[in-house]
């Protein structure tokens, strides 16, 4: 049973460019949660997001930064415009239902913007 | 809304104990703990839910509080393997997501 994946694993972009950071959850798992992790600190929560609905964004940012679920295909998290400071690990997570199960994180992508 | 945990940091030598404390000023429906190695993902360790649980798994157990809205990690006869960033998550009544703590980093040493 495949567990989460994410891709690319790195992804180097220059300021100004966009990044599309792909999600795809576990089989079965139809909740998607993507999270921000600066070095040396803890994780940051973004989006929740189920099949075609964004349940709750309030850790978006208000600008360049989107998400989306669709009905078929990955997750995506889309940076545009990315600037110095949108360098970080980002994670993607599922559970199987809503809200409170337990979730399951991907490998991460590290994201560097020269 | 982040817990708050401590401490920050630990040294082990191996065979040892280690407490890892988890606490939210908000109400609490069940806290989530998970390990985190340099460069990889967090990986589940357990999940409690509010009713005072306590559960083990092998030589780490934890235990839940929630009327003190407070989780603890136990850690016994810690193993070279023990060695991570260990962040607490907790949800929130009425959220709809994981707030995750700062993480204790510990390090097991021969």
């Amino acid at each position: 049973n495949a567990g989460v994946m994410q891709n690319p694993r790195h992804l180097v972009r220059r300021r100004g460019q966009e990044a599309r950071l792909r999600c795809s959850p576990m089989k079965g798992h139809s909740h998607v949660y993507w999270y921000r992790q600066l070095p040396e600190e803890g994780l940051k929560f973004m989006v929740y997001l189920q099949k075609e609905n964004i349940i709750d964004e309030s850790g978006m940012p208000k600008e360049r930064f989107s998400a989306e679920f669709p009905k078929e295909g990955p997750s995506i998290l889309r940076i545009q415009q990315v600037v110095r400071g949108d360098s970080a690990a980002y994670f993607c997570a599922s559970s199987p239902q809503a809200g409170r199960e337990t979730q399951y994180f991907g490998p991460g992508t590290r994201l560097l913007v020269l | 809304q982040q817990p708050v945990q401590s401490p920050q940091a630990v040294i082990l030598r191996e065979g040892e104990d280690a407490v890892i404390n988890c606490s939210s000023s908000k109400a609490l429906y069940s806290v989530h703990w998970y390990r985190q190695k340099h460069g990889e993902a967090p990986v589940f360790l357990m999940i409690l839910l509010k009713g005072g649980e306590q559960k083990g798994h092998e030589k780490i157990s934890a235990s839940f509080n929630e009327k003190k809205q407070q989780s603890s990690l136990y850690l016994t006869a810690s193993q070279l393997s023990y060695s991570g960033t260990y962040f607490c998550g907790t949800y929130q009544t009425g959220a709809n997501n994981l707030f995750f703590g700062t993480g204790t980093r510990l390090t097991v040493i021969p």
